[in-house]
């Protein structure tokens, strides 16, 4: 059964611990993605990546950081100098759209990763 | 850029009523919509999108109609049910985008 496994599905962060959230998928899908949700608040996008090796910064990547090493995994790592982490942290991956064009294609998600500081 | 909003943070009904989820956009150039249905504790869940060529698609249960004219939205909801009860979300996409915006999501209650 294909799908997206987010894990842990709860972590707790130390002041100034860096902490990797893991992401992996088995839908064959190209494009990854990882969105932060505060309550009451929509998505927000803090990184993507379209092929292996390579990646962009969302709209709220400063304190983050991925790497994208294979086509099924794409980890997330809170680090120290974010400061306000503790948020509900999405994973999601698409197909390619239709004749290459990138974007007409729903995002599929996992169940998150609550992030918490100790 | 894209902005994209949904109309009421709440919406209560009863059930077996029908269920109507409105949700705004911004740039007259947005060419695909999806609807997502966000349970308690779990990420997004992927139930029906449309393209700007379309005015209307049937799911299960589900209608989305958009009217571009307006910039406007819906996703309607066939006698709706206790395990319909979600946050609803719209996101669209600009044409040239590679990344859907989202909005804030409504709530959708269901009073049996």
């Amino acid at each position: 059964d294909g799908g997206i496994t987010q894990s842990p599905k709860y972590l707790f962060r130390k002041e100034g611990q860096n902490v990797t959230l893991s992401c992996e998928q088995n839908l064959n899908h190209d494009a990854m993605y990882w969105y932060r949700q505060d309550p009451g608040q929509g998505l927000r996008l803090i990184y993507y990546s379209q092929i292996v090796n390579d990646f962009q910064k969302g709209d709220i990547a400063e304190g983050y950081s991925v790497s994208r090493e294979k086509k099924e995994s794409f980890p997330l790592t809170v680090t120290s100098a974010q400061k306000n982490p503790t948020a509900f942290y999405l994973c999601a991956s698409s197909l390619r759209g239709d004749r290459g064009q990138w974007g007409n294609q729903p995002q599929h998600f996992g169940d998150g990763t609550r992030l918490s500081i100790l | 850029g894209e902005s994209v909003g949904l109309h009421l943070p709440t919406l209560s009904v009863q059930e077996g009523d029908n269920s109507i989820i409105n949700c705004a956009y911004s740039n007259s150039a947005s060419d695909y919509f999806i609807w997502y249905k966000q349970e308690s504790g779990k990420g997004p869940q992927f139930i029906i999108d449309i393209r700007s060529n379309m005015d209307k698609r049937q799911g299960q249960r589900v209608t989305v109609l958009l009217n571009k004219t307006v910039k406007h939205l819906s996703l309607q909801i066939a006698a709706t049910q206790p395990g319909d009860s979600a946050v609803y979300f719209c996101a669209g996409k600009s044409g040239g985008s590679y990344i859907p915006t989202f909005g804030r999501g409504t709530s959708l209650i269901v009073h049996p």
